[in-house]
């Protein structure tokens, strides 16, 4: 079985400054993915960022970037320049063996003007 | 961009009745998901479905549930006899093939179940 565990319930950060969101993961499976994914207050689920477990770099799309430390189990988000939008709930997810994602508990993340 | 449509966003029903909640995905996707997200609570998986049958389902996904793919575009979930615990946002989800765990799964912005 697949577990994700995110630590921090809740985060303020200033405008415009860059945040890190934790996310740690324990999987016996040696191929897995790692999926980050932001749930505005309207509800939906978009996908932001994905780190693949053979991946030799860390990934990046946009303001995103995946801290990728595998023997840690650890696949923390970087939101650099904050923005009022970035406000929102984020989960990271697990998808190992099978094809079902196994989702964390979320960070909720509050930017400040 | 080609996006996963469900129907309704909100629905409404008296306990004990039957619900059939609705998704299309993505034309070209091939693998189909059902989660749900009891309110302020993870999201947890449900089903998946692949090649017209499950190929997937948790502990969650008992007699009460069901999917179906009833044409070449709709993928839904009925739930019968519903209970008061099965008010909770209902995400569908569909991917592309896959090689790998290289593919994510693209949500619908979900039905939003409350139970009376």
């Amino acid at each position: 079985a697949q577990k994700i565990t995110q630590t921090q319930p809740g985060m303020f950060v200033q405008e415009k400054e860059a945040v890190t969101l934790d996310c740690t993961y324990d999987t016996s499976d040696p191929s897995y993915g790692l999926f980050w994914y932001k749930q505005p207050s309207s509800g939906e689920m978009i996908f932001l960022i994905y780190q693949g477990s053979y991946d030799q770099q860390n990934a990046t799309e946009g303001r995103y970037s995946l801290n990728f430390q595998k023997a840690r189990k650890s696949a923390n988000l970087v939101i650099s320049a904050s923005q009022l939008g970035d406000s929102a709930m984020y989960f990271c997810a697990i998808e190992a063996a099978g094809n079902k994602l196994t989702f964390g508990g979320g960070t909720r993340v509050l930017v400040k003007p | 961009e080609p996006e996963v449509t469900q129907t309704p966003s909100h629905q409404v029903t008296q306990m004990g009745q039957e619900v059939i909640l609705r998704c299309v995905p993505i034309s070209n996707h091939l693998y189909f998901y059902w989660y749900r997200q009891i309110l302020g609570q993870k999201v947890e998986f449900l089903v998946s479905f692949y090649n017209n049958e499950i190929s997937e389902k948790s502990e969650i996904f008992d007699d009460q549930f069901s999917v179906e793919r009833p044409d070449g575009s709709n993928f839904t979930l009925k739930i019968r006899s519903t209970k008061l615990e099965d008010s909770a946002m209902y995400f569908c989800a569909s991917s592309v093939p896959r090689t790998g765990y290289n593919q994510p799964q693209h949500f619908g912005d979900g039905t939003r179940l409350s139970i009376l």
